[in-house]
């Protein structure tokens, strides 16, 4: 039970390029969210799915799209990315109802 | 709207020192309550939660929290600090019935002095 799983842990891209980042989870949780962490910032929430087919903007999703195909399977997308995208993301899901956040490994993305 | 409030970003204690990293919140439904530490290079890790019931929630590591509904606040306390304790603290609030949406504050940074 490997809870929640992001690849790639590393990732430097150029600026204008685009890439996806992928979150798996095996716990068969509806709810499934992706976060940014910068310096100061807390983290803040980009985009987020309560079920397959489902999916909505969060706090800063400009420049970023999601789809939600199956329960397992969240994955990020930045479509041109830019300097101001680099950041630490994480993916998290929860249950709902109070039970608490799982949170991946996270993805530490540079674009230069 | 939710929002939290962690002031100050960094506090530093002495190793058997009280730890107390503030936290308040703004929330217009009954909120849950949320208190991650994040170690260098790691991810986030739940130390404890306030869902419904007991104010005083106990979590790992030694540590708990109060949920003051006057003062919107959830303070999270350690009576003796460790030196393992050295990380960085989050304060989150999930308003009930939005379960995607944990908003979190800015962090604050512990370090503990031997």
């Amino acid at each position: 039970n490997a809870g929640v799983t992001q690849t790639p842990k590393f990732q430097v891209l150029k600026t204008g390029q685009s890439m996806t980042l992928q979150c798996a989870q095996d716990m068969n949780h509806e709810y499934m969210s992706w976060y940014r962490q910068d310096p100061g910032m807390g983290l803040r929430l980009i985009h987020y799915s309560v079920g397959a087919g489902i999916t909505d903007q969060g706090e800063v999703p400009n420049g970023y799209n999601v789809s939600r195909s199956t329960t397992e399977d969240f994955p990020l997308r930045l479509l041109s990315a830019a300097p101001s995208q680099t950041s630490v993301y994480f993916c998290a899901i929860t249950q709902g109802w109070g039970g608490g956040y799982t949170f991946g490994s996270g993805t530490r993305l540079t674009v230069v | 709207a939710q929002s939290v409030t962690q002031l100050g970003s960094h506090v530093s204690v002495s190793e058997g020192a009280l730890v107390l990293l503030r936290c308040n919140y703004s929330s217009s439904v009954p909120p849950y309550l949320f208190w991650y530490v994040q170690y260098p290079n790691q991810g986030l890790q739940l130390l404890l939660k306030y869902t419904t019931g007991a104010t005083l929630v106990k979590g790992i590591n030694g540590f708990e929290a109060e949920f003051k509904k006057s003062e919107t606040s959830f303070h999270l306390t350690k009576p003796s600090a460790h030196m393992s304790d050295a990380a960085e603290y989050f304060c989150a609030v999930n308003p009930t019935g939005a379960n995607s949406k944990l908003t979190f504050g800015k962090g604050i940074t512990l370090s503990v002095r031997p």
